[in-house]
């Protein structure tokens, strides 16, 4: 069973710093890419940031580039997100999702696809206030 | 940019179809999730209209030029929930999801 657990949240001043973790279990992590997403409290879905398997790519949200760094560790099948210089519109629960993976049969190749994101965590709540 | 109405209310028994319109949507998949109240989001449709295992038929999408659309047929009272659709920008490397609509099913 794919499970993905979110750690890390919490109370935070603006201007401070914190790091989520995301650890990955019932699948081989090191074969997708991951992602990080938000919810601001009472509002929708935003995407934050995406890595590729071996870290080689990242991609950030224009809202959170040069603030959040994207890593991962697949020796320990973890994801991480470390948020720097916060804001109060920093405020959301912070979810990671598994990139989509499928099996081409005819070439015995693993594949991206469209790029989207099948599993979520149930997310960790980041509170940016003084 | 992914436009979405903010609500679509229909009947138990009714189709609720849900459009989603971007510019890069003729380029790019779309993907559709679906949150209901203080839960994660799931997965329904894929890669414009691909269904994941374990997601009732009545949910399908569909995409033509810049508007793809979630179809749920024969919608049912725990169909109620918000619906995202997400796709990427034209360079598939920057991501964006839809403003959420709202689905009342009563």
């Amino acid at each position: 069973e794919v499970q993905l657990v979110e750690s890390g949240g919490g109370l935070v001043q603006p201007g401070g710093s914190l790091r989520l973790s995301c650890a990955a279990s019932g699948f081989t992590f090191p074969r997708h890419w991951m992602s990080w997403v938000r919810q601001a409290p009472g509002k929708g879905l935003e995407w934050v940031a995406n890595i590729k398997e071996d870290e080689s790519e990242k991609y950030y949200a224009d809202s959170v580039r040069g603030r959040f760094t994207v890593s991962r560790d697949n020796a320990k099948n973890s994801l991480y997100l470390q948020m720097s210089s916060l804001r109060a519109e920093d405020t959301a629960v912070y979810y990671c999702a598994r990139g989509t993976l499928f099996w081409d049969v005819q070439s015995g190749k693993w594949y991206r696809g469209g790029g989207g994101v099948d599993y979520w965590g149930q997310g960790t709540l980041v509170s940016v206030s003084s | 940019e992914l436009t979405q109405p903010p609500s679509v209310s229909v009947s138990p028994g009714q189709t609720a179809r849900i459009p989603c319109s971007g510019d890069a949507l003729p380029k790019r998949y779309a993907y559709w999730y679906q949150q209901k109240s203080g839960q994660a989001p799931v997965l329904v449709i894929y890669e414009d209209n691909k269904q994941p295992s374990g997601i009732p038929e009545r949910f399908s999408g569909s995409s033509s030029g810049t508007v793809a659309t979630l179809t749920i047929s024969g919608a049912q009272v725990e169909d109620e929930a918000d619906y995202y659709c997400y796709s990427a920008d034209s360079n598939g490397n920057h991501w964006v999801f839809g403003g959420g609509t709202k689905l009342t099913v009563l």
